[in-house]
């Protein structure tokens, strides 16, 4: 069974863009959740998608936002790209919603702001 | 304010020896953690987890233990081979927000032939 595929895997973008990621979860797996990698702050929740809606958000500033679509596909968007969000963005699946979910993790896709 | 530690950057350890990844958390709302492996420029590999009712949870070679009075678990692979060598994050979850994990800093295992 295919795992988690982010797309791209790696772009540049210049300050002040903004940036669309996809991700296409496992065959059913209804969640979709988004981290960010940086060398400083480590491995960060973003948000996470069931069932189209956000269910959870992390403590990141407006210009980070997602979707989720029926077919349980997600993208991310990261508006007016500031250096500091030069990161890996990393997206993980899981079935649904209950105790024993294992989170599995994309390749994910490098990001660098210039 | 960081409620899951993994207070040793690193670790070293021989070919065929125990390795044993620690990691602290401060959060009592955790109630599943979860073992990761990684690689640069790859995503997380799930290892293997353990839920708080358990103390103890086995696969292969990758053992995990709960301390839940400690706030405290490990991994222990045994036996170490060299294709172990990577960063390995422990994560902490709460059953009623799933997906959301929060993780440790990491340590970087080599181990060595």
């Amino acid at each position: 069974k295919a795992g988690v595929t982010q797309t791209p895997r790696y772009l540049i973008k210049t300050r002040g863009q903004q940036v669309t990621l996809s991700c296409s979860p496992i065959s059913g797996h209804r969640s979709v959740s988004w981290y960010q990698q940086t060398p400083g702050q480590g491995l960060q929740f973003l948000f996470e998608y069931f069932s189209e809606t956000q269910r959870n958000k992390g403590n990141f500033p407006g210009r980070f936002s997602g979707r989720q679509f029926s077919n349980s596909r997600s993208e991310m968007n990261v508006s007016t790209l500031e250096l500091g969000d030069s990161a890996l963005y990393l997206c993980a699946s899981t079935p649904g919603v209950g105790r024993g979910n294992t989170i599995y993790f994309g390749e994910g896709s490098w990001l660098t702001v210039v | 304010d960081q409620q899951v530690k993994q207070n040793s950057p690193s670790l070293s350890v021989q070919e065929g020896r125990i390795s044993i990844l620690n990691c602290d958390y401060t959060n009592s709302m955790f109630d599943y953690f979860l073992w990761y492996k990684k690689y640069p420029a790859e995503g997380p590999t799930f290892l293997i987890s353990i839920s708080s009712i358990k103390d103890k949870n086995e696969d292969g070679r990758f053992t995990v233990f709960l301390n839940k009075s400690a706030k405290h678990l490990s991994l222990h692979i045994v036996p170490s081979q060299p294709g172990d060598s990577a960063v390995y994050f422990c994560a902490a979850g709460n059953t009623g927000t799933a997906s959301k994990l929060t993780f440790g800093t990491g340590t970087r295992l080599q181990v060595m032939l």
